[in-house]
C-alpha cells in the first residue's frame, strides 16, 4: 500500500483538461514539496514537476502542478494522444526515526 | 550532460544476494544523492533508499532496512546496491536516479533499469 494516494486511472479525450490527484498527510506532502514523474510504456521514469508547481526545460506548459495542504494535483490540459502514460507523485516523509521518500500507487491516462 | 548506466540484467535463486551499479557517464555525482526506486512487473515505483555520495549519508526505507546496503566510489562515480535474502517477490526492475539531495525525491536523471528475476 503506497503512502500518497493517487486515483488508479483517469481518461480523457484529445484537447480537455484532466488532473490527477495526489493525498498525502503532514509528515509528507504537508512538509515537503511534491514531485511528479510519466513513465511511458517501456520507458524510466521522467521527472514532470518540481517543486509542487514547476517544471524542467522541455516539459511543455500543458502540464502544471499545484498544492495544498496535504493534497496536490496534476492538471494536463490539451490533452494530447502522446500523453497517454503512468503518472507517479512523490514526497519525501520526514517521519522519524527513519526519513525517506515514498511514491503514489501511480494513475494510468488513457487518452480516449 | 551526464548519462546513468547501470549492470546488466540478474537472475539469482532465492535466499541469495545481487549487487547492481550504477555509473555517471559523463559526469560526476558530485553533492546529488542517487537513490534506488524498483518496479515490480505490472506494479508502481517503490523508493528503496539513497545515498549523498560527497557525504557518505545513506537513508533506507523501513521495509528495506536490514536487506539493502547503498554504497558510493567517488573515485569511478558508481554507486552500487546490493539487496540480499532475496525471494521471488524481489523480481523487478531497479533504476538508479540522480537529483538535488536537498529535495529528497528529485530525480532529474534516471538510469535505464536493470531487471533482476528471483527464480530457483
Amino acid at each position: 500500500q503506497s503512502v500518497l494516494t493517487q486515483p488508479p486511472s483517469a481518461s480523457g479525450t484529445p484537447g480537455q483538461r484532466v488532473t490527477i490527484s495526489c493525498s498525502g498527510s503532514s509528515s509528507d506532502i504537508g512538509s515537503y514539496y511534491v514531485f511528479w514523474y510519466q513513465q511511458l510504456p517501456g520507458a524510466a521514469p521522467k521527472l514532470l514537476i518540481y517543486r509542487d508547481s514547476e517544471r524542467p526545460s522541455g516539459v511543455p506548459d500543458r502540464f502544471s502542478g499545484s498544492k495544498s495542504g496535504t493534497s496536490a494535483s496534476l492538471a494536463i490540459s490539451g490533452l494530447r494522444s502522446e500523453d497517454e502514460a503512468d503518472y507517479y507523485c512523490a514526497a519525501w516523509d520526514g517521519s522519524l526515526p527513519r526519513p525517506s521518500g515514498v511514491f503514489g500507487g501511480g494513475t494510468k491516462l488513457t487518452v480516449l | 550532460q551526464v548519462q546513468l548506466v547501470q549492470s546488466g540484467a540478474e537472475v539469482k535463486k532465492p535466499g541469495s544476494s545481487v549487487k547492481v551499479s550504477c555509473k555517471a557517464s559523463g559526469g560526476t555525482f558530485s553533492t546529488y544523492g542517487v537513490s534506488w526506486v524498483r518496479q515490480a512487473p505490472g506494479q508502481g515505483l517503490e523508493w528503496m533508499g539513497r545515498i549523498i555520495p560527497v557525504f557518505g549519508t545513506t537513508h533506507y526505507a523501513q521495509k528495506f532496512q536490514d536487506r539493502v546496503t547503498i554504497t558510493a566510489d567517488e573515485s569511478t562515480s558508481t554507486v552500487h546496491m546490493e539487496l540480499s535474502s532475496l525471494t521471488s517477490e524481489d523480481t523487478a526492475v531497479y533504476y538508479c536516479a540522480r537529483g538535488i539531495a536537498s529535495m529528497g525525491v528529485h530525480f532529474d536523471h534516471w538510469g535505464p533499469g536493470t531487471l533482476v528475476t528471483v527464480s530457483s
